[in-house]
């Protein structure tokens, strides 16, 4: 069965400083993807990133950066230079490597930056 | 890009009614659409998946006569909350597999609120 562990429910941190939030999956499938969103307020859920199994590189995005380690079955993100804006509930995601399958949700990380 | 349009956004209805809930695909052709339930801080849990043309695929402990899906046509699915309670207040978002560079896209959530 595919799981993902969110660890942390909820992170408060000052603004710029730098904030890591955790992910842990569990799947027996070989090839599959794993996703982050995040869920502001408003409710809609906004893609950060997907990476497919195949590819351990980590990858940068402005201050966002994931670090994916499959010897740990690991997906974390870290935003760099934290801002207020940021706050907001993100969630890491799995799916097998159908273009069909159902995403499993993490229990989600509340992130909130205080100025 | 792929677009799912969801409507309403908002809901209040009183106990005992109906709701319709609508996901329609604005540019593509979703053969498959998958129905999300957030209670209040917690995670997307997977309802069911509609399917154009056949019949829905309910997630263990989903009661299907409550929860009516409908899957119309390659651009429209509909969930019907019917006999609502207050216990069936949530958030609920429909997703669309297989679109754009990332693979999915979300509606932007209903949030019923049942009195």
């Amino acid at each position: 069965a595919q799981k993902v562990t969110q660890a942390q429910t909820e992170i408060s941190v000052v603004e710029k400083e730098d904030v890591t939030l955790d992910c842990v999956y569990e799947t027996r499938d070989t090839t599959y993807y794993l996703f982050w969103y995040k869920q502001p307020p408003s409710g809609e859920l906004v893609f950060l990133i997907r990476r497919n199994s195949f590819d351990e590189q980590n990858e940068i995005s402005g201050r966002y950066s994931w670090n994916f380690q499959k010897s740990t079955s690991s997906f974390n993100f870290t935003i760099t230079a934290s801002q207020v804006v940021d706050s907001a509930v993100y969630f890491c995601a799995l799916s097998d490597y159908s273009s069909a399958s159902k995403i499993i949700f993490g229990s989600g990380t509340r992130l909130s930056i205080r100025p | 890009g792929a677009v799912v349009s969801q409507h309403p956004s908002r809901v209040i209805c009183k106990s005992g009614t109906s709701v319709k809930i609508e996901c329609r695909s604005l540019d593509f052709q979703a053969t498959t659409m998958f129905w999300y339930r957030q209670f209040p801080k917690q995670s997307l849990m997977l309802m069911a998946t509609s399917n154009e043309g056949s019949k829905a695929t309910y997630e263990q402990g989903v009661e299907k006569d409550k929860f009516l899906i409908n899957h119309a046509s390659l651009t429209l699915s509909t969930l019907t909350v019917t006999s609502a309670h207050p216990e069936d207040s949530s958030f609920y978002i429909c997703s669309a597999p297989g679109q754009g560079g990332y693979g999915y896209t979300f509606g932007s959530g209903t949030r019923l609120t049942v009195v």
